[in-house]
């Protein structure tokens, strides 16, 4: 299994709080992706990271923020939460030799649950 | 833009029934092609890729082969078992991946 880990795995929180979710991974891999997993939507990109301080946005970015200061750590921040942000958000993490064929692997998930 | 089309379940087998999960897709490029399985209570997994047209991407008896003229990528096996119950994704890798809706799959014994 890839090594990567995702805190906290569970979280309930109210509208309007911050909240931070974290990614660690211990492969040294160069990129790694935030995505929220909804259904009937598959999982959709929220951010990815190409390396420290390098982030770009995906499909869904408004209302998220991300960081990466290191490179086995990526913070997926929500400023201020929503209840459409109520979802499960996953971590992957891949080499980026070769971005168009190489596998993607991902965490285990934070369900994160917003009233 | 690019886009994945895979078919709605839930899909409900039997022990030993063939199991076939359709996926069409969209792309102005030339994308590999991912099945990635979710088990419960899991994060996604790679299953199998194809990453050019006609190769055969196989892995624990799953099999699905890169169609480029019918723009397919179908999900095959040929006898499945209870522990292949889980959600299963069709996606695309044209730069950034794309991910189809997700297809329930429950094998019964």
């Amino acid at each position: 299994d890839a090594g990567i880990t995702q805190s906290p795995r569970h979280k309930v929180t109210e509208t309007g709080t911050p909240v931070t979710l974290r990614c660690h991974q211990t492969e040294n891999h160069r990129y790694m992706y935030w995505y929220r997993q909804d259904p009937g939507h598959g999982l959709r990109l929220i951010h990815y990271s190409y390396g420290v301080k390098d982030t770009d946005k995906g499909e869904v970015s408004d209302g998220y923020s991300v960081s990466r200061s290191k490179t086995e750590d990526f913070l997926l921040t929500l400023e201020s939460a929503t209840s459409s942000q109520t979802s499960v958000y996953f971590c992957a993490i891949s080499e980026g030799l070769d971005t168009y064929q190489e596998t993607q692997y991902f965490g285990p998930g934070t369900r994160l649950l917003v009233l | 833009g690019d886009s994945v089309t895979q078919m709605e379940g839930p899909v409900t087998l039997s022990e030993e029934a063939f199991l076939t999960i359709n996926c069409t897709y969209t792309a102005t490029g030339y994308p590999s092609l991912f099945w990635y399985v979710q088990y419960p209570g899991e994060g996604l997994q790679l299953l199998l890729k194809a990453t050019k047209a006609d190769d055969k991407g196989s892995n624990k008896g799953f099999e699905a082969t890169y169609r480029k003229e019918t723009t397919s990528f179908h999900l095959e096996k040929g006898s499945v078992q209870v522990s292949d119950s889980a959600v299963y994704f069709c996606a695309l890798n044209d730069y950034k991946l794309s991910f189809g809706a997700g297809t329930t799959v429950t094998v019964r014994a």
